[in-house]
């Protein structure tokens, strides 16, 4: 079965673009993640959905951050008028059901976000 | 704000030797796993704790988990330049009375092991 899967794999924007991540989930997991990883660190959480519903936002560092997954499936991270500190490598994972012990959380492979 | 800190930040060893990473908090988790993740590739998930003094092993590596639930600790035994990575840990903790999945990491250990 196929994993998580992240698109872009590496996006290099000029300061000032927009950015749109992709992420596609493992089919049928009810929870999604995104974490932002900056080099040589651990990831830190940025937002969480349950199907559609974007249950905590809590991580997004600015209003220029903004995620969406309108039919509890795919999930798109916009970063509006991005600056030089946003770049990181953004990580998307997905787990089947939220508040079981020992649940098993898949990362995708990350893109790569590097603002000139 | 919970905070889980990570020791050494950087490991280097001959293949053959022993190490421990560490991971420390003053916050109790509910469950707390260990990751590696390898060079352009998301963390993969070693093992998870949930019980305060339980001990996992995974053929060479020990995973402990604090009595208090607050700290955990991986031991490698006799690594291997295979071993090389970033190791990482990640607690979970219950919001509101549930817990959704949500992880807090440390700051990650890059292991490099020697041939």
């Amino acid at each position: 079965g196929a994993g998580v899967s992240q698109s872009p794999r590496y996006k290099v924007a000029k300061r000032g673009q927009d950015v749109a991540l992709r992420c596609d989930p493992i089919s049928g997991h009810v929870s999604l993640f995104w974490y932002q990883q900056a080099l040589g660190q651990g990831p830190e959480f940025l937002t969480y959905f349950q199907n559609e519903a974007q249950l905590d936002k809590s991580g997004l560092p600015s209003d220029r951050f903004f995620a969406e997954r309108p039919e509890g499936s795919v999930s798109t991270l916009k970063i509006q008028r991005t600056q030089q500190e946003d770049s990181a490598v953004y990580l998307c994972a997905s787990i089947t059901n939220p508040g079981l012990a020992e649940e098993t959380q898949y990362f995708g492979p990350g893109t790569r976000l590097l603002v000139l | 704000t919970q905070l889980l800190e990570q020791s050494p930040q950087f490991l280097s060893i001959q293949e053959g030797e022993n190490l421990t990473v560490y991971c420390n908090s003053s916050s109790v988790f509910s469950s707390l796993q260990w990751y590696r993740q390898e060079p352009g590739e998301g963390p993969v998930l070693l093992v998870t704790v949930v019980t305060g003094g339980e001990v996992k092993k995974l053929k060479r590596l020990t995973f402990q988990f604090g009595d208090a639930r607050k700290d955990s600790s991986l031991h490698i035994t006799a690594a291997q330049p295979g071993d090389t990575g970033l190791y990482l840990c990640a607690g979970e903790s219950y919001a509101g009375g549930t817990s959704y999945g949500k992880l807090t990491f440390g700051q990650g250990t890059i292991l490099t092991v020697h041939p």
